[in-house]
């Protein structure tokens, strides 16, 4: 069965730190994996998604990796901004038709 | 449309009613996808439409859970004789493409916070 973890559960940083989030996951057989954002009371926002053949995902202060056969995902965000606290969960797409999803790390950005 | 349209956004029930959620995929999207999101947890998958053919329901946690999606376009969840373990948010997804598509993300709703009393 697909296990996904996030470390740290939670982070806090000052404005202009980079952050470095990560994710891991059990078994490498996966279609692709998924970053995404979730604010208090709203749903979950796309940020990247890296396919199995990929290594690295970009989109502007974003970057994602992804080392399938050590099971591990890092989400590299520059430069943060108090705009950027939220929540960051990854997902991975295993079975084909579903995410498996980690707890997420719940991030605070303070200016 | 534009986006992912759940509703309602807030739904309060005494244990027992039943209740119905709905979902309005991006428009075209072949696949549809139902998430429980218990507070402080990441989602989890309860079932999947491609078109209007449910293709797995394993995460449905028991038979009080329903969802069926007709025309291949709006879906609904529903829950019957609820309990307050099913205190959750429920969330939709759509994606255009199979559910196997290798790069089509998944694009989610707000939600329904449902809240059983």
């Amino acid at each position: 069965k697909q296990e996904v973890t996030q470390i740290p559960a939670a982070l806090s940083v000052p404005e202009g730190e980079n952050l470095v989030l990560n994710c891991s996951f059990t078994d490498s057989a996966i279609y692709n994996l998924q970053w995404f954002r979730q604010d208090p009371g709203k749903g979950l926002t796309s940020l990247l998604l890296i396919q199995s053949s990929q290594r690295e995902q970009t989109s502007g202060r974003l970057n994602a990796s992804l080392d399938k056969s050590s099971g591990r995902s890092t989400l590299y965000i520059a430069a943060s901004q108090p705009g950027d606290s939220a929540t960051y969960l990854c997902a991975v797409n295993a079975a084909g038709n579903k995410l498996t999803f980690g707890g997420g790390t719940r991030v605070l950005v303070k200016p | 449309g534009a986006g992912v349209s759940q509703s309602p956004r807030y739904k309060v029930a005494k244990r027992g009613q039943d209740v119905a959620l709905r979902c309005d995929p991006i428009s075209g999207h072949v696949s549809l996808f139902w998430y429980q999101q218990a507070l402080g947890q990441g989602p989890e998958f309860l079932t999947y439409f491609q078109n209007e053919a449910q293709l797995d329901k394993s995460g449905l946690p028991s038979d009080r859970f329903f969802a069926e999606r007709p025309e291949g376009s709006v879906s609904t969840l529903k829950i019957q004789r609820t309990q307050q373990e099913d205190s959750a948010v429920y969330l939709c997804a759509s994606s255009n493409g199979p559910g196997h598509a290798f790069d089509q993300p998944q694009h989610f709703g707000d939600g329904t916070r449902l809240s059983i009393l």
